[in-house]
């Protein structure tokens, strides 16, 4: 089944102890991207990739890190978590050129 | 500062009834503007637009976009309440050849009431 998998699903954890959110898409797309959702805010962009080892920042990287080593992983890591970064996470993955972008089920992070 | 901006931000409707929701949009380097339907999970796809003036439809669902006014609007007639959800326009700024980043707007809540 095409689909695109993020873990953990849930996670509540404290200001200060850096942690890693897995991406993984077996549709073997080019582009693959990280959001966050606020309430009030909407979907805001973190940072996307192109290809491997291409990536970029959207339009609210600070606190974050991605990495692109393999087209199918696309991590998202924060070094130090603070509790502004309370949200929920999507990952999302499309063809190249076709932004037809198939999102994951999502990550709620909690920082306490 | 690109921005996508959408209206009305929540609508009630009735079963049956037709709908307009509307997403304007100031971005550089335009390259497409996208619809997506959110129910309370992720996102999903529903159009993309890049030329002005051709409607893409979808069953009771379709969209244009203005190119020249810089808005899109997305129509559902007939509606129904599996209708109901959190509709998202995105529009993507890039340069060149590469494919760029995708700036949402925050949405429209359609309640659509039997």
């Amino acid at each position: 089944e095409a689909q695109v998998t993020q873990n953990p699903r849930y996670l509540i954890t404290v200001t200060g102890k850096k942690l890693t959110v897995t991406c993984s898409q077996n549709m073997n797309h080019e582009y693959m991207s990280w959001y966050r959702q606020d309430p009030g805010l909407g979907l805001r962009q973190i940072y996307y990739s192109m290809n491997v080892e291409v990536t970029d920042k959207g339009d609210v990287p600070e606190g974050y890190k991605v990495s692109r080593k393999e087209k199918r992983n696309f991590p998202l890591i924060l070094e130090s978590p603070s509790p502004n970064q309370t949200s929920l996470y999507f990952c999302a993955s499309s063809l190249w050129g076709t932004n037809e972008q198939f999102f994951g089920p999502g990550t709620r992070l909690t920082v306490l | 500062e690109d921005k996508v901006v959408q209206s009305p931000l929540s609508l009630v409707v009735h079963e049956g009834d037709t709908v307009t929701l509307n997403c304007s949009y100031e971005v550089t380097n335009f390259r497409s503007l996208l619809w997506y339907k959110q129910e309370k999970k992720a996102p999903t796809f529903l159009f993309m637009l890049t030329s002005s003036g051709i409607e893409k439809k979808s069953g009771r669902l379709s969209s244009i976009l203005d190119k020249k006014e810089l808005f899109s609007i997305l129509n559902i007639t007939a509606t129904q309440t599996g209708d109901s959800a959190v509709y998202l326009c995105a529009v993507e700024a890039g340069y060149g050849g590469s494919q760029g980043n995708l700036i949402f707007g925050k949405g429209t809540k359609l309640s659509v009431k039997p």
